[in-house]
């Protein structure tokens, strides 16, 4: 069964400091996605990572694959207070077809 | 514009009743999924269809059922042996396997609470 964990669960953090938001999976992928939700709204997507080493970067948030160590990253750099919101990596396993595992999420929340 | 709809935004039901919740798209996508969210979690996969007229189980299908009549609609029906119904329920589709991105877009949800 595959499992994706996020860490930390919880973010406060200060505008203008830098942070990164941890997902771990439990088996083998290349394929893994970063999506953002605001309070009582709808996913939205963010990145695709498709391969090892994959890196993808908008505004102030840079995603990265590491497929070898089943880590992918999602760093804020100067976060503003628009970034907060819940992220959500998740996965497809290269046996589970086209569905995909979420993650618990990341709350993030930014302060003045 | 294409895009996926669910409607409707809000629903309240009494406890005992079934209920349909309506998820259309234009995006031409073949696969089409269902998920829970409870407040404070993460998503929990119901359904999910690949093809017209098939479709298979997801992690927490017990008490809901689903149709794939027409390859743009898939309606999700809450029945009332669902023990805890009240959740946001979310509607998502994408390309099929045999790509190289299976990414996953989002409908707009809906908030239904049963009481």
């Amino acid at each position: 069964e595959l499992k994706v964990e996020q860490n930390p669960l919880f973010l406060s953090m200060q505008e203008g400091k830098n942070y990164t938001i941890y997902c771990n999976y439990s088996t083998t992928s290349d394929r893994l996605y970063w999506y953002r939700q605001d309070p009582g709204k709808s996913l939205e997507s963010l990145f695709v990572l498709l391969s090892n080493g994959a890196v993808k970067q908008e505004g102030r948030l840079m995603a990265s694959l590491d497929t070898k160590a089943r880590l992918s990253t999602l760093h804020i750099t100067a976060a503003v207070h628009d970034l907060s919101a819940t992220y959500f990596c998740a996965v497809d396993g290269e046996t589970s077809g086209s569905r995909l595992t979420f993650g618990e999420g990341t709350q993030l929340t930014v302060n003045p | 514009d294409g895009g996926i709809t669910q409607s409707p935004k809000y629903l309240f039901r009494k406890e005992g009743q079934n209920v349909t919740l309506s998820c259309e798209q234009n995006l031409n996508h073949d696969a089409m999924y269902w998920y829970r969210q409870d407040p404070g979690q993460g998503l929990r996969l119901i359904y999910y269809s690949q093809i017209v007229n098939d479709f298979q189980k997801g992690d927490i299908a017990e008490g809901y059922s689903v149709s794939r009549e027409k390859k743009e609609s898939f309606p999700l029906t809450v029945t009332s042996a669902q023990k805890n119904p009240t959740a946001f329920y979310l509607c998502a589709s994408s390309v099929l396997p045999g790509t190289s991105s299976y990414e996953q877009y989002f409908g707009p949800g809906t908030r239904l609470t049963v009481t």
